[in-house]
C-alpha cells in the first residue's frame, strides 16, 4: 500500500530553528509537496520537489532524497504565525496526490 | 490566491438527507477535485474532474457523486448522508501541468449529519 509518514506533533521556540521529516512508500514518484494549513483554514502551497537536493524560499526550505524515501521541511527564525500543522504530500505514477495526516507545529514565545 | 470559493461553509443535516456542495473557481483550471479531511488522516480524495463532464472516483468514493456541467463549477452530491460522512470537504484546482501540477484549496465545508 501507500504510506506517508511524518511526526503527528513538534513544539518549537519562536526565532529557532525546526525540520520536519516526512517518509514515503508510493507506487511510482512524481514530486513532493509540502502545504501549510492553519486551524480552520485551507491548505495553503509552500513548496514543491522533484528532484534531489534542497529548495530554499525565504525561511523555509524543502530537502527530498529519492533514495531514501525521505523529506524534510526547516523553518528558519521561526515566527509565532508559522504555528500551524504541515502536510506533506507525494504524487503517485497516476498523478494522485497521496496526503500524510500532517503534524502540528506548536510555537512557544 | 486562487479563485475558489465553496458554498455552503457550514453545514447540518441529518441522516438520510441528500446534501449537495458546490466549488466555484474562476481560474478556467482543467482539473477540479473534492477531498475530505478527518482528525488523524491525510486529506483523501472522493472525486475528482479533468473536464466538463469527465469525473472519476478517488480513494473514498462510496455514498458520494459528483457532477460537472460547466468548467467554473463542480458538485458533490450526498444522496443520502450518514454520520460517517460528517467530516470538512475542500475543493482543490491545478492546472492538470502532470508533474508540475500544483493543488489550490478552496476554503472548505464543514457538514454534519446528525
Amino acid at each position: 500500500g501507500q504510506n506517508i509518514d511524518q511526526p503527528t506533533e513538534m513544539t518549537a521556540t519562536e526565532g529557532a530553528i525546526v525540520q520536519i521529516n516526512c517518509t514515503y512508500q508510493t507506487s511510482g514518484f512524481n514530486g513532493l509537496f509540502w502545504y501549510q494549513q492553519h486551524a480552520g483554514e485551507a491548505p495553503t502551497f509552500l513548496s514543491y520537489n522533484v528532484l534531489d537536493g534542497l529548495e530554499e524560499k525565504g525561511r523555509f526550505s524543502s530537502f527530498l532524497s529519492r533514495s531514501k524515501g525521505y523529506s524534510y521541511l526547516l523553518l528558519k527564525e521561526l515566527q509565532m504565525k508559522d504555528s500551524a500543522s504541515y502536510l506533506c504530500a507525494v504524487m503517485d505514477s497516476n498523478y494522485q496526490l497521496i496526503w500524510g495526516a500532517g503534524t502540528k507545529l506548536i510555537i512557544k514565545p | 490566491d486562487a479563485g475558489i470559493t465553496q458554498s455552503p461553509r457550514h453545514k447540518v443535516t441529518e441522516t438520510g438527507t441528500p446534501v449537495t456542495l458546490r466549488c466555484h473557481q474562476t481560474e478556467n483550471h482543467r482539473y477540479m477535485y473534492w477531498y475530505r479531511q478527518d482528525p488523524g488522516h491525510g486529506l483523501r480524495l472522493i472525486h475528482y474532474s479533468y473536464g466538463v463532464k469527465d469525473t472519476d472516483k478517488g480513494e473514498v468514493s462510496d455514498g458520494y457523486s459528483v457532477s460537472r456541467s460547466k468548467t467554473e463549477d463542480f458538485l458533490l452530491t450526498l444522496e443520502s448522508a450518514t454520520s460517517s460522512q460528517t467530516s470538512v470537504y475542500f475543493c482543490a484546482i491545478s492546472e492538470g501541468l502532470a508533474d508540475t501540477d500544483t493543488q489550490y484549496f478552496g476554503p472548505g465545508t464543514r457538514l454534519t449529519v446528525l
